[in-house]
């Protein structure tokens, strides 16, 4: 069936620290794939997207490449911000209107 | 994007009671879909509600625990009922974004039951 498989946080940064949140799928044919965000006392924000193989989503600092032969999305940004505490969430498309979202990720980033 | 208007933002309820939820969006949309964030854990997908037929239920929930109201393309309620402690999350309306391929959901409403 279809999944995501995302790091177990909580992750802690100091300011200015490189990210990176693994997240792998499993899916058959092309899922398109997501990051979203939800910061404290929020609902979600679609963070980035990429619907194809090699797509890069990229938004306020942060990319993620849809890696077909490692099955992988990870979130990455080169230089963290105080302001990007939040939990971030991995999810995928397949058809339909069904989201399968992952188990999510704490960030904090201390100055 | 459509823009969802969520409330209450939150609300700490008595068990047995109920809590009617409701969502607004911005824009007619054909499928409006209700989520449960359960402490610690990722969003759960509750029932999708379209307007005019009766909502479709995900495995685990049922209509007589989690009714869905769709009067129309902007607007739908979903009422937790007769209410215990496990009930107590985040739930959350979203639509499809035909913008970005991606949903949008509203804010949440944080639900404690005492």
């Amino acid at each position: 069936g279809n999944s995501v498989t995302q790091m177990e946080g909580p992750v802690t940064l100091s300011e200015e620290a490189f990210l990176t949140i693994n997240c792998t799928y499993t899916a058959t044919g092309y899922p398109s794939l997501f990051w979203y965000v939800q910061y404290p006392g929020e609902g979600l924000q679609l963070l980035l997207k990429a619907t194809k193989a090699d797509d890069k989503g990229s938004n306020k600092g942060f990319e993620a490449t849809y890696r077909k032969e490692t099955t992988s999305f990870h979130l990455e940004k080169g230089s963290v911000q105080v302001s990007d505490s939040a939990v971030y969430f991995c999810a995928l498309r397949k058809g339909g209107n069904q989201f399968y979202f992952g188990t999510g990720t704490s960030l904090t980033v201390i100055p | 994007s459509a823009v969802i208007s969520q409330k209450p933002s939150r609300d700490i309820c008595q068990r047995g009671t109920s809590l009617t939820i409701q969502c607004q969006v911005d824009s007619q949309v054909t499928m409006m879909f209700w989520y449960r964030q359960q402490p610690g854990q990722s969003l759960t997908l509750i029932a999708t509600a379209n307007q005019g037929s009766e909502a479709t239920y995900e495995s685990g929930f049922v209509i007589d625990k989690f009714p869905i109201s769709r009067p129309n393309l902007t607007f739908s309620t979903l009422t937790v009922s007769n209410m215990s402690p496990e009930d107590s999350s985040i739930y959350l309306c979203s639509v499809e974004d035909r913008t970005d391929y991606g949903y949008t959901f509203g804010s949440g409403t944080r639900l404690t039951v005492v």
